[in-house]
């Protein structure tokens, strides 16, 4: 039972790299996110997909982008990483636009150093 | 401007007894709240919700209470367990494609 999928679990980037955080639902839901989380701080929205072929900014957008690949696959992408990306980043995915129930997967600790 | 906010970081309390985790929020439209649970290198997992026309749900050992004219939501756990053991996070709704999520509280159950 795989749910909620991301790769690579984690990563260590030098500041100016690039990298894509790659993530795949295998339970047919509509809508998939990225949040992260930082230390003090609650789980923040970076992007979000309502359904496949659209994306929107979340809160804390900047410095990141996003692809709706197919209806299982939303990647995340770094073009130039800086150390306040430091964070560990999760992918979720809920069955339409408005489910509150969201499925997570166990995330990625990305340094930059 | 933190819109959820859970102010105590930690909680520790006996097994057999209860666990109550707070959440207080500022935005009076929001309309749905829950509550996921988090063990370490997993992630959040949903626990319990409650939409805004209720003041209390209850699912087995768990129970939400939703307090509106204060903005206090809170979680019971009754009772405790050591299983039970993880970061909690309150997580609000208004509708739209968001949740605002608190900071979490470390809960720990001693056996």
């Amino acid at each position: 039972n795989a749910g909620v999928t991301q790769t690579p679990k984690f990563q260590v980037l030098k500041t100016g790299q690039s990298m894509t955080l790659q993530c795949a639902q295998d339970m047919n839901h509509n809508s998939m996110y990225w949040y992260r989380q930082d230390p003090g701080m609650g789980l923040r929205l970076i992007y979000y997909s309502a359904s496949e072929g659209t994306t929107d900014k979340g809160e804390v957008p900047n410095g990141y982008n996003v692809s709706r690949l197919n209806k299982r696959e939303f990647s995340l992408r770094l073009e130039s990483a800086a150390p306040s990306q430091t964070s560990v980043y999760f992918c979720a995915s809920s069955s339409r636009k408005g489910s509150y129930g969201y499925t997570f997967g166990s995330g990625t600790r990305l340094t930059v150093v | 401007d933190q819109q959820v906010k859970q102010n105590s970081p930690s909680l520790s309390v006996q097994e057999g007894r209860i666990s109550i985790l707070n959440c207080d929020y500022t935005n009076s439209m929001f309309d749905y709240f829950l509550w996921y649970k988090k063990y370490p290198a997993e992630g959040p997992t949903f626990l319990i919700s409650i939409s805004s026309i209720k003041d209390k749900n209850e699912d087995g050992r768990f129970t939400v209470f939703l307090n509106k004219s204060a903005k206090h939501l809170s979680l019971h756990i009754v009772p405790s367990q050591p299983g039970d053991s993880a970061v909690y996070f309150c997580a609000l709704n208004t509708g739209a494609n968001n949740l605002f999520f608190g900071t979490g509280t470390r809960l720990t159950v001693i056996p």
